[in-house]
């Protein structure tokens, strides 16, 4: 089956700079890349998602690329807030009814 | 994007106790998954389920721990028997269709077994 793996576990970054969030997958099978912030209480949101057959999607502060060949992808944020601290988490699909398999998450630190 | 309803939003629950979890969209959808997230970890699935068919479960769940009911498109339901301090957890249910449609989230179930 899938697996994924999520680099780094903590992140800590000053306001104003960039994040970026790694995901690995196994399955060369798996079509469909979303990403998902956690706030604390809260379920995860789908904040942005890519498809197989594009390398790089982008909205507002936040971008994801995608590359098939090395099956590895990664979530770009910038200029970020403090509003931005969360949990974030990326998963894979391979199926074609929305079963996803989770990375560990990492936990974003924005300081002011 | 889908609204995913969950009800209890938490729960205290004594152990050997059985505790049933609501999850009700908005629209129609063919499956509808449950996942479990266990403090400070990751979302690990539970089941699928799919209306008018049994629930698929995943490798390390099984049915008589965590029943769960499809009764139409709308809602389903997940039940954890016989509690122990170690289901402690959150529960999540998603929805999912065919295709590159997006698995939209409920707010989860905050669950304390005592």
């Amino acid at each position: 089956g899938e697996n994924v793996e999520q680099h780094p576990s903590t992140l800590s970054v000053q306001e104003g700079d960039s994040a970026v969030i790694k995901c690995t997958y196994s399955d060369s099978a798996s079509n469909y890349f979303p990403w998902y912030k956690q706030e604390l209480g809260k379920g995860p949101q789908l904040i942005i998602d890519i498809r197989s057959n594009v390398g790089e999607k982008k909205d507002q502060r936040i971008a994801v690329t995608l590359n098939k060949t090395a099956k590895h992808f990664s979530l770009h944020i910038t200029e970020t807030q403090p509003e931005d601290s969360a949990v974030y988490f990326c998963a894979g699909r391979t199926d074609s009814w929305g079963k996803l398999q989770f990375g560990a998450g990492t936990q974003v630190v924005v300081t002011p | 994007s889908a609204v995913i309803s969950q009800k209890p939003s938490r729960d205290i629950c004594q152990r050997g106790t059985s505790l049933t979890i609501q999850c009700q969209v908005d629209s129609q959808v063919t499956m509808m998954f449950w996942y479990r997230q266990q403090p400070g970890q990751s979302l690990t699935l539970i089941a699928t389920a799919n209306q008018g068919s049994e629930a698929t479960y995943e490798s390390g769940f099984v049915i008589d721990k965590f029943p769960i009911s499809r009764p139409n498109l709308t809602f389903s339901t997940l039940t954890v028997s016989n509690m122990s301090p170690e289901d402690s957890s959150i529960y999540l249910c998603s929805s999912g269709d065919r295709g590159y449609t997006e698995a939209f989230f409920g707010q989860g179930t905050r669950l304390t077994v005592v």
